[in-house]
């Protein structure tokens, strides 16, 4: 089956320093999504990418989906933006999603 | 609109029992999945609804099974808990249709916190 590979595990930032975070994944893909996970376990849609460039305010995120990467950015960070950040792809052919193993990231004050 | 609901938002069950977990999905969606999540891990696809049957199923033994009513809420079911079926567990909604249409932007719950003791 499909495998998705985020970078890095682990990330620590000073508050206002820019991250980027990566997704790669083995195979081709019909759908693409961010989330963040807060310390309660919701997770929240960040983006909905399967291709191209999106932006929200201090985030951004690009799929390459033809070289099977997608990568989302964070500009100035906060102390509220700390959490656990999933990639997630639904395979082709199949209606199975598939989350990464996550990017951990801690924004210090 | 109400997003994606669960409940209970905790459990505490006992080996051996079994335990039912319920989700209704966003307003508009017909498609509804569940997921495991261990401590420190990303989630697990467990298996998928869609016109109250199930489509796709990932690498979960038969103590889980699932049902999707005419409204399109769902209920997780799970026999015989193990200890190791202690974990949050994640319902997502979405709109249905074929896989090769890229529309199905998943909505998750808060979550179930099940604890087996």
């Amino acid at each position: 089956g499909i495998q998705v590979e985020q970078s890095p595990p682990d990330l620590i930032l000073q508050e206002g320093a820019n991250s980027t975070l990566r997704c790669n994944f083995s195979d081709s893909v019909n759908n693409l999504q961010w989330f963040h996970q807060n310390p309660w376990g919701q997770l929240i849609n960040l983006f909905y990418i399967p291709s191209g460039t999106k932006q929200n305010g201090r985030l951004s995120a690009t799929t390459v989906a033809t070289e099977r990467y997608s990568l989302l950015y964070i500009s100035s960070s906060q102390t509220t933006d700390s959490g656990v950040y999933f990639c997630a792809v639904d395979d082709t052919g199949g209606f199975k999603t598939i989350f990464g193993a996550g990017t951990r990231l801690f924004v210090k004050a | 609109d109400a997003g994606v609901t669960q409940s209970p938002t905790h459990l505490i069950k006992t080996r051996g029992q079994q335990v039912t977990l319920r989700c209704s999905p966003k307003s508009g969606h017909d498609t509804v999945s569940w997921y495991q999540q261990a401590l420190g891990q990303g989630p697990q696809f467990i298996f998928q609804y869609y016109e109250e049957e199930e489509r796709q199923r990932g690498n979960f033994p038969d103590r889980f099974s699932g049902h999707q009513f005419p409204n399109y809420s769902s209920e997780l079911n799970v026999n015989a808990l193990l200890l190791g079926d202690s974990a949050l567990y994640l319902c997502a909604s979405s709109r249905g249709g074929q896989p090769d249409i890229s529309f199905a932007e998943a909505f998750f719950g808060q979550g179930t916190r099940l604890t087996v003791v």
